[in-house]
C-alpha cells in the first residue's frame, strides 16, 4: 500500500542548530511531495511542493526539501532554526495515478530558546 | 479570500449519541476533503468530494460516517452512533478543481471531538 513514514516522532533543537526531518515514501510510480506545518494554534498549511523538475524545493521561511528518487526520501531541512519554527511538520504524498493525498505521522519540533 | 470554514469548533458527546460538523470551503475550489486526525498521528482521509460526487471514500467507515455534499458547495459530516475510538479533530479541506495528486491543500481549523 503506498504510505509516507516520518521516523522522527519529537525532535528538540537550539536555537541556530541546523534542522533535518525525514520523510520515506513507498513506491507507486510518479509522486507528488509536500511538507504541511501546524503552528501552535493555527491551521495546517503548506510549507513547500515537490511536483516535477528540480528535486531542490524551496519554501517559505527558509525552508527546503530534496526529493531523491533513489532514496524515497524528502527530507525537509532549515540552516538555522529559530524558536517561531516550533510546530508540528507533515510529510505528505501523492500519486499521478490517485488523487489521494496521504500524510505521515508528524514530527513534533521543540525550539529551546 | 476567505479561508475554510468549519463548524463547530469543540463538542462532547457521550458514546453512542450523534454528531455532525459542517464545513464551507473556499469559493471556487471543487474538492473538498474530510480527514480525521487522531492525537498524535497525522491526518487520514476519510472522504474526497469533487464537486458533489465522491471520489475516495475508502477509509470511511460508513457503518457509522456519513457525508454528503449535495450542491457542490459546503459539506457535512456525520457519525451515528460515535465510539470512543472516534474522538479525534476532524479537518475539512479544499482545493482546485483537478483530480489530481498535484492539488494543494487549505485547511479549516478543525473541530475538536470529545467522546466520553
Amino acid at each position: 500500500a503506498q504510505s509516507v513514514s516520518q521516523h522522527n516522532h519529537h525532535v528538540i533543537l537550539s536555537e541556530a542548530a541546523s534542522l533535518e526531518l525525514g520523510c520515506n515514501y513507498s513506491y507507486g510510480g510518479t509522486v507528488n511531495l509536500f511538507w504541511y506545518v501546524q503552528y501552535p494554534g493555527q491551521h495546517l498549511q503548506l510549507l513547500l511542493k515537490y511536483f516535477s523538475g528540480d528535486p531542490l524545493v524551496k519554501g517559505i521561511k527558509g525552508f527546503e526539501a530534496e526529493f531523491i528518487k533513489s532514496k524515497f526520501s524528502f527530507n525537509l531541512r532549515k540552516p538555522s532554526v529559530q524558536w517561531s519554527d516550533t510546530a508540528e511538520y507533515f510529510c505528505a504524498g501523492s500519486y499521478s495515478s490517485a488523487s489521494k493525498i496521504i500524510f505521515g505521522s508528524g514530527t513534533r519540533l521543540s525550539i529551546r530558546p | 479570500e476567505a479561508g475554510v470554514a468549519q463548524s463547530p469548533r469543540y463538542k462532547i458527546i457521550e458514546k453512542r449519541q450523534s454528531v455532525a460538523f459542517w464545513c464551507n470551503p473556499i469559493s471556487g475550489h471543487a474538492t473538498l476533503y474530510w480527514y480525521q486526525q487522531i492525537l498524535g498521528q497525522g491526518p487520514k482521509l476519510l472522504i474526497q468530494f469533487q464537486n458533489n460526487g465522491v471520489v475516495d471514500d475508502s477509509q470511511l467507515p460508513k457503518d457509522r460516517f456519513s457525508a454528503e455534499r449535495l450542491k457542490g458547495v459546503d459539506s457535512t459530516l456525520k457519525i451515528q452512533p460515535a465510539k470512543l475510538e472516534d474522538s479525534a479533530v476532524y479537518l475539512c479541506a479544499s482545493s482546485l478543481d483537478r483530480v489530481s495528486g498535484a492539488n494543494v491543500l487549505t485547511f479549516g481549523a478543525g473541530s475538536r471531538l470529545t467522546v466520553l
